[in-house]
């Protein structure tokens, strides 16, 4: 059974880049078996994903959003990481890591973590 | 983008009674609709996926249906513990994966 637990600061200033980092557990980030990503959730309101990322490196990110973001794999560590540029108070809100089935639908997910963008 | 519109926003139901949401897209999007549910302070977890195939450990209460455009998530004989805010997901649009709005269901 595959766990994934999100680390990184709770706190971003605007302007700076928010970094979070996913490990995962229960089985290899270089399986062949699932894309790994990020889906947000600002406080009170819906699901936003973010992007995913192929152990091979090969990605998808939301359009919306992929001008600021960065998602990478390190497989030494089994981790996969997020980073979001140039944040604003719009980008206060809980932050899941998670497993893409190669079928596209979302089946392992992480606790979540708040990150607040604000100075 | 595709959108998805849930209705309704919200709902009050008492226990044993029989739940409906919808889930309506923007275009057609065949049967890559799939339904989470996020109880308070969790993290959302996979209910149905493609429209109507149930997951591995869900109570069978719970049933999807639909294709095309319009697809909808049925929770038979209600019980305290779905408590909880339903999503649709579509992954028929890639690269870009979109939710709908969410379905608070509040126990009477």
């Amino acid at each position: 059974q595959l766990q994934l637990q999100e680390s990184g600061p709770g706190l971003v200033k605007p302007s700076e880049t928010l970094s979070l980092t996913c490990t995962v557990s229960g089985g290899s980030i270089s399986s062949s078996s699932y894309y790994w990503g990020w889906i947000r959730q600002p406080p009170g309101k819906g699901l936003e994903w973010i992007g995913s990322i192929y152990y091979s490196g090969s990605t998808y990110y939301n359009p919306s959003l992929k001008s600021r973001v960065t998602i990478s794999v390190d497989t030494s560590k089994n981790q996969f990481s997020l980073k979001l540029s140039s944040v604003t108070a719009a980008d206060t809100a809980v932050y899941y890591c998670l497993t893409l089935h190669p079928k596209y639908y979302f089946d392992y997910w992480g606790q979540g973590t708040l990150v607040t963008v604000s100075s | 983008e595709i959108v998805l519109t849930q209705s309704p926003d919200f709902q009050s139901v008492t226990p044993k009674e029989k739940v409906t949401i919808t889930c309506r897209a923007s275009q057609s999007i065949g049967s890559s609709l799939h339904w989470y549910q996020q109880k308070p302070d969790q993290s959302p977890k996979l209910l149905i996926k493609y429209a109507s195939q149930s997951i591995s450990g869900v109570p069978s209460r719970f049933s999807g249906s639909g294709s095309g455009t319009d697809f909808t998530l049925t929770i038979n004989s209600l019980e305290a513990e779905d408590a909880a805010t339903y999503y649709c997901h579509q992954s028929s649009s890639l690269p870009l994966l979109t939710f709908g709005g969410g379905t608070k269901v509040e126990i009477k």
